[in-house]
């Protein structure tokens, strides 16, 4: 069964800690997504990638940074966490032609 | 920029119905729109898709239906059953989404 794993279900972090957030996709996908989702406001796009090193800011980029060294693995990195960084973070993967697939979401909490 | 919208937040129907959840989207250059099914504490889940040169696709008691008129799209289920209950996402684009807000589907038995 294919399958995008993230590593958390749950986080909780202390303003102004460094977080990160893990993404392995085993699809050979070469699209790779983080999201956000916050109650009202939907899913929004952080950053993306469409290939190895590669990088794209989404429509909420600030704050973020993200890393993919690897095809299969792409990173969420908040350099300072701020408690409206509070959220369930998605990540997503798809071929060129599209398909998203989406894993099961990190709720991160920042206290 | 591009948007999508859902019409309503929440619906609630009886079990045994049909449910219709509706969308708009504002980017008339966009060929693909997905729906998806998101259960509680579970990543969005790809139901159906429908390209623009198409109006209707049907899938297991499912059917998309697109408008390009009104850039108007829906999401029919039949026979709505408990195991139906989640929220559903509209989104366009292809490569890169951009969803709607999400309509709150709840079944009355």
């Amino acid at each position: 069964d294919v399958k995008v794993t993230q590593s958390s279900r749950y986080l909780v972090k202390r303003t102004g800690e460094k977080v990160f957030l893990e993404c392995v996709q085993d699809m050979d996908h070469e699209n790779m997504f983080w999201y956000r989702q916050d109650p009202g406001l939907g899913l929004r796009l952080i950053y993306f990638s469409y290939d190895v090193k590669m990088k794209e800011k989404g429509d909420i980029p600030e704050g973020y940074s993200v890393s993919r060294e690897k095809k299969e693995r792409f990173s969420l990195i908040l350099e300072s966490a701020s408690t409206n960084q509070t959220s369930m973070y998605l990540c997503a993967s798809s071929t060129r032609l599209g398909g998203y697939t989406f894993g099961s979401g990190t709720r991160l909490t920042v206290v | 920029g591009e948007s999508v919208g859902l019409h309503l937040p929440t619906l609630s129907v009886q079990e045994g119905d049909n449910s219709i959840i509706n969308c708009a989207y504002s980017n008339s250059a966009s060929d693909y729109f997905i729906w998806y099914k998101q259960e509680s504490g579970k990543g969005p889940q790809f139901i159906i898709d429908i390209r623009s040169n198409m109006d209707k696709r049907q899938g297991q008691r499912v059917t998309v239906l697109l408008n390009k008129t009104v850039k108007h799209l829906s999401l029919q289920i039949a026979a709505t059953q408990p195991g139906d209950s989640a929220v559903y996402f509209c989104a366009q684009g292809a490569q890169k989404l951009v969803f709607g807000q999400g309509t709150r589907l709840t079944i009355n038995p």
